[in-house]
């Protein structure tokens, strides 16, 4: 079945800690995208990537890296710079035709311990 | 840059009420339109969607129709039930070429039997 996986689905982190959450997708989508979500505030865009070897920032990129080495692939790595890492963040991807809807993961609840 | 500015609630109703939830976009160009559901601890799923002006969308008895005189593309439902509990979101891509997905800051809806 084809679908778009993100793991683990609940990860601790320590204060000073670099983690890196999961996104995989097996439906050949050109574009991925990395959302933060907060009681509140809604979805708000991290990074994301049109092609592989390229991403762009989003809205609230300071504190996050990814990388696009594979078209399937889509890891993000929030680091100890980000100061309020606890967050739900939802993977996404997405064909480019116009139009085109988007499909997301289940999502990753990242909590500070 | 792109925007999306919708109800955002929390709303009650009871079973069999008649459900709007409103819309509105600032955008460049003909972007394309959509609502996204969120049910509890899931990611998001399309619920609707529209690409051109006067599109209605429809899907499990709720429509919009894409009215880009007024930049709206509000979300009805004519009997709700509760299993229409759930977390709504408006959505936009593609408006003067800008390949980024934006959301509304959702709209958590509570039906009650």
């Amino acid at each position: 079945d084809g679908g778009i996986t993100q793991s683990p689905k609940y990860l601790f982190r320590k204060e000073g800690q670099n983690v890196t959450l999961s996104c995989e997708q097996n439906l050949n989508h050109d574009a991925m995208y990395w959302y933060r979500q907060d009681p509140g505030q809604g979805l708000r865009l991290i990074y994301y990537s049109q092609i592989v070897n390229d991403f762009q920032k989003g809205d609230i990129a300071e504190g996050y890296s990814v990388s696009r080495e594979k078209k399937e692939s889509f890891p993000l790595t929030v680091t100890s710079a980000q100061k309020n890492p606890t967050a739900f963040y939802l993977c996404a991807s997405m064909d480019r035709p116009r139009g085109a809807e988007a499909f997301f993961g289940q999502g990753t609840r990242l909590t500070v311990v | 840059g792109n925007s999306v500015t919708q109800m955002e609630g929390p709303v009650t109703l009871s079973e069999e009420a008649f459900l709007t939830i409103n819309c509105t976009y600032t955008a460049t160009g003909y972007p394309s339109l959509f609502w996204y559901v969120q049910y509890p601890g899931e990611g998001l799923q399309l619920l609707l969607k529209a690409t051109k002006a006067d599109d209605k969308g429809s899907n499990k008895g709720f429509e919009a129709t894409y009215r880009k005189e007024t930049t709206s593309f509000h979300l009805e439902k004519g009997s709700v039930q509760v299993s229409d509990s759930a977390v709504y979101f408006c959505a936009l891509s593609g408006g003067g070429g800008s390949e980024k997905l934006v959301f509304g800051k959702g709209m958590k809806l509570t039906v009650n039997p």
